[in-house]
């Protein structure tokens, strides 16, 4: 069983398009996060959700929005797609906020 | 300059020992990791080594932490072909901020 599974794999829009990703965790842990992995592998932390409640939202544009439904999901949504989201995203999710992270296999985003 | 800096590739033979380095600028990080990621995949944690130790070894893994001069490294002795992947070398400070900041990643190539 997939511990931290994300949907979909790839995903390829046209730029202004609005899209989400998805991300669910079974292994009832309490944080979550969305880190974005640019094209020279450079990984950053995007927002972190601790049960459900925003406890970090690092300088990201507006236009992503996380959702957080339940403790075991954590959606991005991206409005008005630009050329400079293409990435790779990935979710994350830890026991608590100072666990070990365990990482979803990521989603390939492309904007053309 | 970055907070978190490795080298780009490094390339061994099968069987060689091969040592990834990483230095990073926080002199108050209290956790340093290593994280593996294999193609297609997400971040694996592989090890992390608390900022009051010198050395953690598991298995074929070595991590020298040189607290002085902000160097950390990964030594892998017998290095196989399923060992290629890339390497992330990422700082944490601990006591309420655990979100690890990561370098750009190592990509380890084991030719035999």
């Amino acid at each position: 069983d997939t511990a931290v599974s994300q949907t979909p794999k790839y995903l390829v829009t046209q730029m202004g398009n609005d899209k989400s990703i998805k991300c669910e965790q079974n292994l009832g842990h309490d944080t979550m996060y969305w880190y974005k992995q640019d094209s020279k592998k450079f990984l950053k932390i995007m927002f972190s959700y601790n049960n459900k409640e925003l406890i970090i939202n690092e300088t990201v544009p507006n236009r992503f929005s996380p959702k957080s439904p339940d403790k075991a999901h954590l959606n991005l949504h991206i409005n008005s797609l630009e050329l400079g989201d293409s990435a790779v995203y990935f979710c994350a999710s830890s026991r608590t906020e100072y666990n070990e992270q365990f990482f979803g296999p990521g989603t390939r985003l492309t904007v053309l | 300059g970055e907070d978190v800096e490795q080298s780009l590739f490094l390339s061994v033979r099968e069987g060689d020992s091969s040592v990834i380095n990483c230095t990073y600028t926080d002199s108050s990080s209290t956790y340093l990791y290593w994280y593996k990621q294999e193609p297609g995949a997400g971040l694996q944690l592989l090890t992390y080594i608390f900022s009051n130790m010198d050395m953690k070894q598991d298995q074929r893994l070595t991590v020298l932490l040189n607290k002085k001069d902000k160097h950390l490294s990964l030594r892998i002795a017998d290095t196989q072909t399923g060992d290629s992947a890339i390497y992330f070398c990422a700082e944490s400070m601990g006591g309420g901020s655990y979100i690890p900041t990561f370098g750009r990643g190592t990509s380890l190539i084991v030719h035999p």
